[in-house]
């Protein structure tokens, strides 16, 4: 199994930018979860669906960010206007029902907003 | 509010030690407690899962243990390597999917 892949790696924008961060969930889980981590705060989680459908955007900071999973196998975390404050590690994670919501994470995207 | 602490937040020992990180924990109402590693620019990887309803998990050179009542979980490394360098995070879910971190611990194994 390929794991959870996201893209890209590495990301550069400046601020005012839209940013998009993409994630290839693990094959047959049915839900995504994403994170962002940072010196200061650590790992939070933002939003996570399952079966495609969010389930708890609550920690998503603001009107700015936006998560969308059109299928079983793509999600996407959007961020317009990008500031410089987003700078981070964004990681996606995914789970499957009756594995006692083990999550497994992709590499991440690390985001810098100049 | 759920808040988990890691202790130390730093650790360095020599090579074949034996060693245990910790992990706490407010409130006992857990799902499960996933213990993690990350190395340096790398995602996580998870190293043991324990239930709620479990003690404790083992893997290899690596045990942990749960203790719901008293909001606490270790994580026991035997016969350490360098290789064992990296931090190591614990999570606890709440409502079986929501994961709350850790600040981890950073390891450092001198060989």
């Amino acid at each position: 199994d390929a794991g959870v892949i996201q893209s890209p790696r590495h990301e550069v924008t400046e601020m005012g930018q839209e940013v998009t961060l993409r994630c290839k969930p693990i094959s047959g889980h049915n839900s995504l979860f994403w994170y962002r981590q940072t010196m200061m705060r650590g790992l939070e989680l933002l939003i996570y669906f399952n079966n495609n459908v969010p389930i708890d955007d609550s920690g998503m900071p603001e009107d700015r960010f936006s998560a969308k999973m059109p299928n079983a196998s793509f999600s996407t975390l959007k961020i317009q206007p990008s500031e410089p404050r987003d700078s981070a590690v964004y990681f996606c994670a995914s789970s499957q029902t009756g594995t006692f919501y083990e999550q497994y994470f992709g590499p991440g995207t690390r985001l810098t907003v100049t | 509010k759920q808040e988990v602490t890691q202790i130390p937040a730093a650790l360095s020992v020599p090579e074949g030690e034996n060693l245990v990180l910790n992990c706490s924990f407010t409130d006992s109402a857990i799902y499960n407690l996933q213990w993690f590693r990350q190395d340096p620019g790398k995602g996580l990887t998870s190293l043991l899962l324990i239930q709620s309803s479990q003690r404790e998990q083992t893997s290899g050179r690596l045990n942990a243990s749960l203790d719901k009542s008293s909001g606490r979980s270790t994580l026991y490394i035997a016969a350490s390597q360098p290789g064992d360098s990296a931090t190591y995070l614990c999570a606890v879910s709440q409502g079986a999917q929501k994961l709350v971190f850790g600040q981890g611990t950073r390891l450092t194994i001198n060989p």
